[in-house]
């Protein structure tokens, strides 16, 4: 497979237990943050996202968290099956007609 | 099936040629982006096309180039120009009414250069 995130902080689970994967942004405008997914050897893939008017967004088995006064995202995988390893990564967008800004990404593996 | 493609998966080219990387989508989307991607760091934008015929440098477009004369492709040349070539590229594509639109990628391309 492709070598992106060969140097990639990495975090590592049991099957079945809860992930959890942080995001620290700096961008004081920011006001709209998107979680993808990328497996080895493909492209990103949309998980969820969130507005800076919310503190927390759920989904199928994520739940994105909103920390405004510290800059601080949040993405938390219930029950971690062998099909979430994979690379995660934060985007930023801002209210300043600024593109998405992404983050470097934290390497999943899930133990079975 | 809608989505947007990128071919081939892995090209391999001897240092100094130019080499085009293909970007095609059917989304009707406007916008459309090329990312390059390198270990341990983020998507780093080469260029963005909001509309056809129109296109603008990102943060690293030095030795790259891009042309937009469909709205369904966006294809990427990568010049003799670029020092550091090998990478993973990445296309994306995105309605276009804002620029925090979500964006939907391509599989991307891996592109050696020895």
């Amino acid at each position: 497979g492709e070598n992106v995130g060969l140097h990639l902080p990495t975090l590592s689970v049991q099957e079945g237990d809860n992930s959890i994967i942080n995001c620290a942004y700096s961008n004081s405008a920011s006001d709209y943050f998107i979680w993808y997914k990328q497996e080895s050897g493909k492209g990103p893939q949309f998980i969820i996202d969130i507005r800076s008017n919310m503190d927390k967004r759920q989904g199928q088995r994520v739940t994105v968290l909103l920390n405004k006064t510290v800059k601080h995202l949040s993405l938390q995988i219930a029950a971690t099956q062998p099909g979430d390893s994979a690379v995660y990564f934060c985007a930023e967008g801002d209210n300043a007609g600024n593109m998405l800004t992404f983050g470097g990404g934290t390497r999943l593996m899930v133990k079975p | 099936d809608g989505g947007i493609t990128q071919s081939p998966k892995y090209l391999f080219r001897k240092e100094g040629q130019n080499v085009t990387l293909s970007c095609e989508q059917n989304l009707n989307h406007d916008a459309m982006y090329w990312y390059r991607q390198d270990p341990g760091q983020g998507l780093r934008l080469i260029y963005y096309s909001q509309i056809v015929n129109d296109f603008q440098k990102g943060d690293i477009a030095e030795g790259y180039s891009v042309s937009r004369e469909k709205k369904e492709s966006f294809p990427l040349t990568v010049t003799s120009a670029q020092k550091n070539p090998t990478a993973f590229y990445l296309c994306a594509s995105s309605t276009g009414q804002d620029p925090r639109d979500e964006q939907y990628f391509g599989p991307g391309t891996r592109l050696t250069v020895t």
